[in-house]
């Protein structure tokens, strides 16, 4: 009964190479997130979609395109990937309208080792 | 545009020493803050959160925050850390109108040493 799930939760591969990473939440919430965490901990929004609708998109290289089927998937999909990109990638979900309280949610994070 | 800076970026405590982390915050509207913790190799939780009414909150495992507005602070307490308590502490603030967008401080490792 995860609430935010995140696969592959490690993901090692070569320069060049275009990878995903997939998203589920089973929380019914409206709103998703990326976020990347660096090796000094510091962790960056990157995109957010609320009901399927990309609604921030941080300063982040077009190489990264986000896709959301449908409101419970958000997948990140990484072109191109470089040495930079190694991080942990954690996804997020919250509740949305007017209670702009509501706390987010974490998946487990996936640790990507760009070689 | 709103920021976050957490002071202390790592902090050693013996167990049963009591624990504040500080907060800052920049934003010239009304906020929602929190307060995240990561234990090793987990995600992020929440440990409590401020959106309005009493300024002292109280959150999960004994920690509490205070919201001083004048300060733009929401700094973290624990009266007496355990071992457990070795973790990543995350300050994040959003701002209440329009969409969720968080930031987060660059965040406080904590050790606790038994």
């Amino acid at each position: 009964d995860t609430a935010v799930s995140q696969t592959p939760k490690y993901l090692v591969t070569q320069m060049g190479n275009d990878k995903s990473i997939k998203c589920e939440q089973n929380l019914g919430h409206d709103t998703m997130y990326w976020y990347k965490q660096d090796s000094k901990k510091f962790l960056k929004i990157m995109f957010s979609y609320n009901n399927k609708e990309l609604i921030i998109n941080e300063t982040v290289p077009n190489r990264f395109s986000p896709k959301s089927p449908d409101k419970a998937h958000l997948n990140l999909h990484i072109n191109s990937l470089e040495l930079g990109d190694s991080a942990v990638y954690f996804c997020a979900s919250s509740e949305s309208g007017g209670r702009s309280y509501n706390e987010q949610f974490f998946g487990p994070g996936t640790r990507l080792t760009v070689l | 545009a709103q920021s976050v800076s957490q002071h202390n970026h790592h902090v050693i405590l013996s167990e049963a020493a009591s624990l504040e982390l500080g907060c800052n915050y920049s934003y010239g509207g009304t906020v929602n803050l929190f307060w995240y913790v990561q234990y090793p190799g987990q995600h992020l939780q929440l440990l409590l959160k401020y959106f309005s009414g009493d300024p002292l909150v109280k959150g999960i495992k004994g920690f509490e925050a205070e919201f001083i507005k004048s300060k733009f602070s929401f700094n973290l307490r624990k009266p007496s850390v355990q071992w457990s308590d070795t973790a990543e502490y995350f300050c994040a603030v959003k701002n209440s109108g329009g969409y969720q967008k968080v930031t987060f401080g660059i965040g406080t490792k904590l050790q606790v040493i038994p």
